[in-house]
């Protein structure tokens, strides 16, 4: 079993769609998590930390539920720029980072 | 503020030959961070440096693979000999410091061919 596993997608949305992605994490003893962004042939750029109280950036809401070891992104209002890879990431004491393997979105005009 | 810089940014070499990689962090960052990322995939931690020092290279080929970082700056990441799987963008990435929650910035990554 992967350490953290996403649905590699890819999701097609239209333009305004809400779309939410879910990763999963097997280590129970990670402790921090984050959602980064990676555009086609570019390098990932952070999106978003994951708070345990759930945070909201702007059309972006990230969740975390460690009962059931998963973290959860929502992005609203779809924008034509939201299309990338999404990357879910699980860390332990500030290192051993394990990387998703990422979730594509399209979004469609 | 200047980003992370990787040199070169394409390799193409034949298996069995050796190559190296450079990054330069962002000025002041402690700790540097070599991922693998190959087509498809998510980025694969390599190796973690806190100053000069090894954090976590649990998943660093040893037999293949070795890494340095002098005087907590620069690190190069070598390959010897390389093999068809090692075909893969290598990225490099550095944050301020060993602190869960800390920004990972990454390079543009080396994208390296083996024939």
């Amino acid at each position: 079993r992967k350490e953290v596993e996403q649905d590699p997608g890819p999701f097609n949305v239209p333009e305004g769609a809400t779309v939410a992605f879910n990763c999963t994490y097997s280590n129970s003893a990670s402790q921090s998590f984050f959602w980064y962004r990676q555009d086609c042939r570019k390098e990932p750029k952070l999106l978003m930390s994951v708070y345990s109280s759930g945070n909201e950036d702007g059309r972006f809401t990230a969740q975390l539920n460690r009962a059931s070891q998963y973290i959860s992104l929502l992005i609203r209002d779809s924008k034509l720029s939201d299309s990338a890879t999404y990357l879910c990431v699980a860390t332990l004491n500030g290192q051993n980072f394990v990387f998703g393997p990422g979730t594509r979105l399209s979004v469609l005009p | 503020e200047a980003g992370v810089a990787q040199s070169p940014r394409y390799k193409i070499i034949e298996k069995r030959q050796s190559v190296a990689f450079w990054c330069n962090p962002i000025s002041g960052h402690a700790t540097l961070y070599w991922y693998q990322q190959i087509l498809g995939q998510g980025p694969k931690l390599l190796i973690q440096f806190q100053n000069n020092g090894v954090v976590d290279d649990s998943q660093l080929p040893k037999d293949r693979f070795s890494a340095e970082r002098l005087k907590g700056v620069d690190s190069t990441l070598k390959i010897q000999p390389a093999k068809l799987e090692d075909s893969a963008v290598y990225l490099c990435a550095s944050s301020l410091e060993r602190v869960a929650g800390r920004e990972q910035y990454f390079g543009p990554g080396t994208r390296l061919t083996v024939t």
